[in-house]
């Protein structure tokens, strides 16, 4: 079986733009959570989806979004991007919002 | 609230001897612990989990923890390190987060095998 996948593997952008990111979870997988992880330093939480629905979202602001489609894929949204939001943009999905998460190999955001 | 402290940042063995990388945590009621690996330019691979069933749990590669509620303590070990085990490892507690579950990542240790 296919693990999590995300698309695009590294993405290149400049201060103020926005960037769309990918992630299709293990299949029968229903939750899907993304994780922001800086340089150095373990992942944080985003968000977490579960069939279709937010059901947490960390202490990011207002500019990070995300959706999960009727699929369980799911994208996550950053607008007027900062120097600060380049990382490894990790998504991770489990069975249900309360078992193990699996990871993908990450997006590598670079914004200069 | 539920954390999640990593001892050290970074820890030297050579190929052969035994890997220990220390892991304490707090939490305020019976928690789910994890420890991921991460290779250099990689994802993260769950090693081992801990859900309140036997403390000692046993994970891919060789890799055991030992859940000690008394110590508040979460430990990886693994009896002869390969030169495949350097990578980052991190220590992961599962946390309630508004309507939904939220992994708590530690600092991360990273583990370099020499030969």
């Amino acid at each position: 079986d296919a693990g999590v996948t995300q698309s695009p593997t590294h993405l290149i952008k400049t201060r103020g733009q926005q960037v769309t990111l990918r992630c299709s979870p293990i299949s029968g997988h229903k939750s899907v959570s993304w994780y922001q992880q800086v340089l150095g330093q373990g992942p944080q939480f985003i968000f977490q989806y579960y069939e279709k629905e937010e059901r947490g979202r960390g202490n990011f602001p207002d500019r990070f979004s995300a959706r999960q489609f009727p699929n369980y894929s799911s994208e996550l949204n950053v607008n007027a991007l900062l120097l600060g939001d380049s990382a490894l943009y990790l998504c991770a999905s489990s069975l249900g919002y309360s078992h193990e998460q699996y990871f993908g190999p990450g997006t590598r955001l670079t914004v200069t | 609230a539920q954390s999640v402290t990593q001892l050290d940042s970074h820890v030297s063995v050579s190929e052969g001897t035994p890997v220990l990388l220390r892991c304490n945590y707090s939490s305020s009621y019976s928690p789910s612990l994890f420890w991921y690996v991460q290779h250099p330019n990689k994802g993260l691979q769950l090693l081992l989990k801990y859900t309140s069933a036997a403390t000692l749990v046993k994970g891919i590669n060789g890799f055991e923890a030992e859940f000690k509620k008394s110590e508040t303590s979460f430990h990886l070990t693994k009896p002869s390190a390969h030169m495949s085990d350097a990578a980052e490892y991190f220590c992961v507690v599962s946390a309630p987060h508004q309507a939904g579950t939220a992994l708590i990542f530690g600092k991360g240790t990273t583990l370099s095998v020499s030969s």
